[in-house]
């Protein structure tokens, strides 16, 4: 079993539409979250952290259930910049800078117009 | 303030010819990182230097790849000799001390080929 776990999609999806991303990750000694973006041939970059109580930044919402070891995306009002993979990253530490990531292998986003 | 560079951004080599990865953080950043991507699979943790220090190179796949950071500056990772394997995407990248939280910035990566 991956230890995180994502749908590759495509999602293919018009402007202006709601799009959600789920991924799951086997270890339940995982202790941070994130989600990341990553453009065609280009380096991954935070889009954002993922938190218990759930995230919100402007059209991006991101929810946590340790119990299902579970974690979401929710993108509205889709943009035709959204067109990007987004990578489930997950890390066993906390805060300590030194623990490794382990990412998800992304699932592809394609907004149209 | 420049961010994570890595050289080359693209190289193709023969099976068995050695190629030489160079990875400069962040300027002033302890913690430095290689992952790698390879065809239809996921990134994937390679090691991790604190300053000069090895902390982790529990994701180095074998004995063929060589990282160093002499002088807790750049840092290169050695492929010798290369596979066709080995071919993928290379990323480094960077974070500042420790506790610093979670942030870490990815450098565009090299691009291996291996034929």
């Amino acid at each position: 079993r991956k230890e995180v776990e994502q749908d590759p999609g495509p999602f293919n999806v018009p402007e202006g539409a709601t799009v959600a991303f789920n991924c799951t990750y086997s270890n339940s000694a995982s202790q941070s979250f994130f989600w990341y973006r990553q453009d065609c041939r280009k380096e991954p970059k935070l889009l954002m952290s993922v938190y218990s109580s759930g995230n919100e930044d402007g059209r991006f919402t991101a929810q946590l259930n340790r119990a299902s070891q579970y974690i979401s995306l929710l993108i509205r009002d889709s943009k035709l910049s959204d067109s990007a993979t987004y990578l489930c990253v997950v890390k066993q530490g906390g805060t300590q800078a030194g623990t490794a990531l382990i990412f998800g292998k992304g699932t592809t986003l394609s907004v149209s117009s | 303030e420049a961010g994570v560079t890595q050289f080359p951004s693209h190289s193709v080599i023969e099976k068995g010819q050695t190629v030489t990865l160079r990875c400069d953080p962040i300027s002033g950043h302890d913690n430095l990182y290689w992952y790698r991507r390879v065809m239809g699979k996921e990134i994937k943790f390679l090691l991790h230097f604190v300053k000069e220090s090895k902390q982790d190179e529990s994701g180095m796949p074998n004995n063929r790849f060589l990282a160093e950071r002499t002088g807790g500056t750049y840092s290169t990772l050695k492929v010798q000799p290369a596979e066709l394997e080995d071919s993928g995407v290379y990323f480094c990248a960077s974070s500042p001390y420790v506790l610093a939280g979670n942030t870490i910035y990815f450098g565009e990566g090299s691009w291996l080929t291996v034929v």
